[in-house]
């Protein structure tokens, strides 16, 4: 079976501020698949990264950076310098090799105040 | 490009009748998933399309539930009769089936349905 844990319900910050989203994840498989997504007020996913359980390398893109640790089951999403249109919900997710179907974590709901 | 579409954005209904909620995937995806988000609980799976054949269908709750995808096209998820649990955000994602190893499923989630069923 797999398992995506996000610990932190909610979280709230400044603009500017640096914030971290914890996923930790339980899976059977040796070959799976990460993924962030990201839910604006306005309802839609939209997607913001997949990693492969083969590739270890933390990725930057722009103010988000994700670090994968298959050591301790994690896929952190790191949200540097705020801005309000940050304020989202995000989901963690899992999938194993096909059929594919996404375990997804519960969500982090992300505030940032300006 | 298009994205995924869903239709309608939101549906009011009582329990005991039915609705019927459609989702039309980027064009070119052979895999069409549905899922579903009830009050203050996880996105779950329901089922997957590979065209128009059901891969899987583990995650549907009831024999209420009925979803097509005639011609590998768009997909219909049938609620009949609805009840009262069945309230929630329905969504679907599509996702290529190719050789091409950056975008083999990633799966693209269109902006759901909202059902309240009363």
């Amino acid at each position: 079976a797999q398992k995506v844990t996000q610990a932190q319900t909610e979280i709230s910050v400044v603009e500017k501020e640096d914030v971290t989203l914890d996923c930790v994840y339980e899976t059977r498989d040796t070959t799976y698949y990460l993924f962030w997504y990201k839910q604006p007020p306005s309802g839609e996913l939209v997607f913001l990264i997949r990693r492969n359980s083969f590739d270890e390398q933390n990725e930057i893109s722009g103010r988000y950076s994700w670090n994968f640790q298959k050591s301790t089951s994690s896929f952190n999403f790191t949200i540097t310098a705020s801005q309000v249109v940050d304020s989202a919900v995000y989901f963690c997710a899992l999938s194993g090799p096909s059929p594919y179907k996404l375990s997804f974590g519960a969500g982090t709901t992300v505030t940032v105040r300006a | 490009e298009a994205g995924v579409t869903q239709f309608p954005s939101h549906s009011v209904i009582e329990k005991g009748q039915t609705v019927t909620l459609r989702c039309d995937p980027i064009s070119g995806h052979d895999n069409l998933y549905w899922y579903r988000r009830v009050m203050g609980k996880e996105i779950k799976f329901l089922l997957h399309f590979v065209k128009e054949s059901k891969q899987d269908e583990s995650g549907m709750p009831n024999n209420r539930f009925l979803a097509e995808r005639t011609g590998g096209t768009y997909s219909t998820l049938k609620v009949q009769p609805a009840e009262l649990e069945d309230s929630g955000v329905y969504f679907c994602a599509s996702s290529q089936d190719g050789v091409v190893a950056e975008t083999l499923e990633t799966q693209y989630f269109g902006p759901g349905t909202r059902l309240l069923v009363l």
